[in-house]
């Protein structure tokens, strides 16, 4: 089964740069998207972006300014880097398996998109303090 | 602000059944499949429900998902105590082209 094991810095000053890395272990890697999703402490989800095996990515619009997510696809691995960081950025970065796509059920009419996680990596703490 | 509202919390006794709801828009829900996720204390979130109504393997079937515009319901029947955790509703926005999150619903099996 699909594992996804993450890594990365998990103490950092405001103004620095938040890097993580997840591998993806026991599946396919090319016939997926990938995606980063956070979690500050007490609070909800917050999806930040997403990456295929071409590299092609989507980012949440209220982070788009900050964020790049790359592939390399000779490791089956995909990282996340967020810049300027401050205090607000404090929280729990998950890695995830992505199943998307989208369905016309009715001919000649508009369709539907799936889209959902289905694996998650195990989380990391991340902490910005001065 | 989450794009997709849902209550802070719930609460129903063991054995019983509990709904949690999930509002949205035309953008999102109205037009887009639903998904369902639980976080038990300390790890992370775990699909519960799939395209609306569809459960993964091993989610027991006392797990059900709705949705009737733009408004989604997860049902939990039989609830246990182990079933106390957060859930959180999820899809695609349209008009953001993001997955956006509901806020979350903490049950508590009294």
């Amino acid at each position: 089964q699909v594992q996804l094991q993450q890594w990365g810095a998990g103490l950092l000053k405001p103004s620095e740069t938040l890097s993580l890395t997840c591998a993806v272990y026991g599946g396919s890697f090319s016939g997926y998207y990938w995606s980063w999703i956070r979690q500050p402490p007490g609070k909800g989800l917050e999806w930040i972006g997403e990456i295929n095996h071409s590299g092609s990515t989507n980012y949440n619009p209220s982070l788009k300014s900050r964020v790049t997510i790359s592939v390399d696809t000779s490791k089956n691995q995909f990282s996340l880097k967020l810049s300027s960081v401050t205090a607000a950025d404090t929280a729990v970065y998950y890695c995830a398996r992505e199943i998307r796509g989208y369905v016309v059920v009715v001919a000649a009419t508009p369709g539907y998109y799936y889209y959902y996680m289905d694996v998650w990596g195990k989380g990391t703490t991340v902490t910005v303090s001065s | 602000q989450s794009v997709l509202t849902q209550p802070p919390s719930v609460s129903a006794a063991p054995g019983q059944k509990v709904t949690i709801s999930c509002s949205g828009s035309s953008s999102n829900i109205g037009n887009n499949y639903v998904s369902w996720y639980q976080q038990l204390p300390g790890t992370a979130p775990k699909l519960l429900i799939y395209e609306n109504n569809k459960r993964p393997s091993g989610i027991p079937d006392r797990f059900s998902g709705s949705k009737s515009g733009t408004s989604a319901t997860l049902g939990i029947t039989g609830l246990q105590t182990g079933d106390e955790a957060d859930y959180y509703c999820g899809t695609w926005d349209s008009s953001l082209s993001a997955c956006v999150f509901g806020g979350g619903t903490k049950l508590t099996v009294l």
